[in-house]
């Protein structure tokens, strides 16, 4: 059974500091990753894909990957109220276009 | 380009009636996903279509449900009979692959579906 695990939260940080939202994946040949954003109500959104170990930075968003460690985070620099949703870690399966989805992770920018 | 369309956005109806949820994918897109969100389990991959076929069924929950993709531009996921733990969000996301490698997908709006 794949997995991929998110702390729920709800994480609070304040306005202006940074978010770290954090995912571990059971599947080794996990090859793709992605973090949505979806606000309440809403549909995912996609905001970052990494597919190889270290960092990608996108604006304000960095995405890392570890496959060693099967983990991947999102970091969020100067989180703005606007920031607050709840963060969707996602992980193809080893030679697959489905994604497993993780519960999310509920994130509260305090102004 | 509008988007994954899915229709209606908001379903009420009574146990045991047939349900039809309708999605249009984005123009060009050759994959696409009916996935299921609840609070509970988040969201869940029902099943997969390539090119029109369906390629994974194995997230469908039970004979009840049902989906088809007849052609490139629409696809139908159908619950019938209904029961009151069908209701959910229901989504439908397209994408490109595998030919450009894996992207993520695009969402549609999705179905809130009530079963009374």
């Amino acid at each position: 059974q794949k997995e991929v695990e998110q702390n729920s939260g709800p994480l609070s940080v304040p306005e202006g500091a940074i978010a770290s939202l954090n995912c571990t994946y059971s599947d080794r040949g996990s090859q793709s990753f992605f973090w949505y954003r979806q606000y309440s109500g809403k549909s995912p959104e996609l905001i970052m894909s990494i597919y190889s170990n270290g960092d990608k930075e996108d604006g304000r968003f960095t995405a890392q990957l570890n496959k060693a460690s099967q983990y991947v985070s999102l970091l969020i620099r100067d989180s703005q109220p606007s920031d607050s949703a709840t963060y969707l870690c996602a992980a193809s399966g080893a030679g697959s276009y489905q994604l497993t989805f993780g519960k999310g992770t509920k994130l509260s920018v305090i102004p | 380009d509008a988007g994954v369309i899915q229709s209606p956005r908001h379903e009420v109806t009574e146990m045991g009636q047939e349900v039809t949820l309708r999605c249009k994918p984005i123009s060009g897109h050759n994959s696409l996903f009916w996935y299921r969100q609840t609070m509970m389990r988040g969201l869940e991959l029902l099943i997969y279509f390539n090119n029109n076929v369906p390629i994974d069924d194995s997230g469908m929950p039970e004979d009840r449900f049902s989906a088809k993709m007849p052609n490139a531009s629409f696809s139908t996921l159908k619950i019938q009979p209904s029961e009151p733990r069908d209701s959910a969000v229901y989504f439908c996301a397209s994408s490109l692959a595998p030919e450009q490698g894996l992207e993520g997908y695009t969402f549609g709006s999705g179905t809130r579906l009530t079963v009374v």
